[in-house]
C-alpha cells in the first residue's frame, strides 16, 4: 500500500513550456486535491476532484488545468509555464468528508519555472 | 474570507515544551487541525479538536482552543529533536462547505539538543 504518490519530484521548466504532474493513490479514495505551498503561506488549493470524472476549482486555479479520468489518478497540467507557479506541490487524498476522513498527502512535487 | 496566521520560528530546547500558536477569523470554523511537515515530506495529520471543546490531549500533545479569541494552540511535551519539523494549523467550516481545508503559514519548530 504506497499511499499517495507523485510524479516528478523534481522538474525544471523554462518559461512557456508544458507539462503534467501525476498523482496516483491506491486507497480506492474519492476526493482528490491539487495544492501548491509556497514559502511563508500555507497551502493553496489548485482544484480537487469529488469523483472519477470530476473536476472543479479550488482558491488558486488560474493557469492550470486537471483530470480525473480513472479513480486513482489526479493530474495536474501546466500548459504554459510562468515564473510564478514556481512552487512546491502537493497531492491528496481522502475516502469522506466527514472530519475522521484525514486527507492523506503525497511527498510533493518541486517545480523551477526560469 | 477565511485567514488563518501562525509565527513563522520558534526555537526550544530538546526536553522543555513548545508551544505553537495560531490565529484565525472565521467564527463559522467546526473543526481545527494540526499537520506537521518534515523535511521532503506531505503534510501529516497530528490532531484536531471540535470547535465545541476548549481543550484535547493526545500523549505529548495538548490542543488548546478558546473560541471567544478565535485562538488555538499545539503544545509538545518533552520536546525531541524529532520534533523538528514545519506544523501548520488548518480550519474548515464542516461538510456544508465540502469540509475544504485553509491552512496557516505554518511554524517552523527547532529542537535544539
Amino acid at each position: 500500500n504506497a499511499g499517495v504518490t507523485q510524479t516528478p519530484k523534481f522538474r525544471v521548466l523554462k518559461t512557456g513550456q508544458s507539462m503534467t504532474l501525476l498523482c496516483a493513490q491506491d486507497m480506492n479514495h474519492e476526493y482528490m486535491y491539487w495544492y501548491r505551498q509556497d514559502p511563508g503561506m500555507g497551502l493553496r488549493l489548485i482544484h480537487y476532484s469529488v469523483g472519477e470524472g470530476t473536476t472543479a476549482k479550488g482558491e488558486v486555479p488560474d493557469g492550470y488545468n486537471v483530470s480525473r479520468l480513472k479513480k486513482q489518478n489526479f493530474l495536474l497540467g501546466l500548459e504554459s509555464a510562468a515564473p510564478s507557479q514556481t512552487s512546491v506541490y502537493f497531492c491528496a487524498s481522502r475516502s469522506g468528508l466527514a472530519v475522521t476522513d484525514t486527507q492523506y498527502f503525497g511527498p510533493g512535487t518541486r517545480l523551477t519555472v526560469l | 474570507g477565511e485567514d488563518v496566521e501562525q509565527s513563522l520560528f520558534l526555537s526550544v530546547r530538546e526536553g522543555d515544551s513548545s508551544v505553537i500558536n495560531c490565529t484565525y477569523t472565521d467564527s463559522s470554523s467546526t473543526y481545527l487541525y494540526w499537520y506537521k511537515q518534515e523535511p521532503g515530506a506531505g503534510l501529516q495529520l497530528l490532531t484536531y479538536i471540535f470547535s465545541n471543546m476548549d481543550m484535547k490531549q493526545d500523549q505529548r500533545l495538548t490542543v488548546l482552543l478558546n473560541k471567544k479569541d478565535k485562538h488555538l494552540s499545539l503544545r509538545i511535551a518533552d520536546t525531541q529533536t524529532g520534533d523538528s519539523a514545519i506544523y501548520f494549523c488548518a480550519e474548515t467550516q464542516g461538510i456544508n462547505a465540502g469540509n475544504m481545508l485553509t491552512f496557516g503559514g505554518g511554524t517552523r519548530l527547532m529542537v535544539k539538543p
